[in-house]
């Protein structure tokens, strides 16, 4: 099966602009997680999609939102660019185990995004 | 609120010894538990998980884990430690009753001397 996958994988933007990333979860995963990773914050979490809604929200300003289409590709969206959001932006995905709970997370190589 | 944490920032061991990079957590309910690992550049990749059964649980190139339920720790661990295990190592939690989320620990650096 082929992996997680995040598109692009290097992006440079400047202060006040948006950005969308993208990530495809391996074929039969429904639930996809997006993570923030910082040197100095470490990994934090941002939302996680399930079958098209979004199940849970880290805690992050309204200028981050995602979605999930019905393939199950997510996308993320940043507007209104700050310097704070240069970070590795990572995609998970998973399945669900027999009791509905969500399972081992499998992570695409991320985004790393630079604002300037 | 559910939480977890890794005590050491880096950890240096020489090759060929053991290697143990802590983990303790802290949840409401049952938990589950996971280590991560990330090379330079890469996305993490998952080495283990603790759900429910057997304490000690292994995963990934040799390593291991030890869920203690008393001590709310999950320490990974390996027998002989190789210059190639020189990574960032993440512990996380999921509480599976509660909201459901994952946390990451900060990671731990862990060094294999040679």
């Amino acid at each position: 099966k082929a992996g997680v996958t995040q598109t692009p994988r290097y992006l440079i933007k400047t202060r006040g602009q948006q950005v969308t990333l993208s990530c495809s979860p391996i074929s039969g995963h429904r639930s996809v997680s997006w993570y923030q990773q910082t040197p100095g914050q470490g990994l934090q979490f941002l939302f996680e999609y399930f079958s098209e809604t979004q199940r849970n929200k880290g805690n992050f300003p309204g200028r981050f939102s995602g979605r999930q289409f019905s393939n199950s590709r997510s996308e993320m969206n940043v507007s209104t660019l700050e310097l704070g959001d240069s970070a590795l932006y990572l995609c998970a995905s998973s399945s669900q185990t027999s009791g509905g709970a969500i399972d081992t997370q499998y992570f695409g190589p991320g985004t790393r995004l630079t604002v300037l | 609120a559910q939480s977890v944490a890794q005590p050491e920032d880096q950890v240096n061991v020489a090759e060929g010894n053991p290697l143990t990079v802590k983990c303790t957590y802290s949840v409401s309910g049952n938990p589950y538990l996971f280590w991560y690992v990330q090379y330079p550049n890469r996305g993490l990749q998952f080495l283990l998980k603790y759900i429910t059964g057997d304490n000690l649980v292994k995963g990934s190139y040799g390593f291991e884990a030890e869920f203690n339920k008393s001590q709310t720790s999950f320490h990974l661990k390996k027998p002989s430690a190789l210059v190639s295990d020189s990574a960032l190592y993440f512990c996380a939690v999921r509480d599976v009753r509660r909201d459901d989320k994952i946390i990451f620990g900060k990671g731990t650096r862990l060094h294999i001397l040679p």
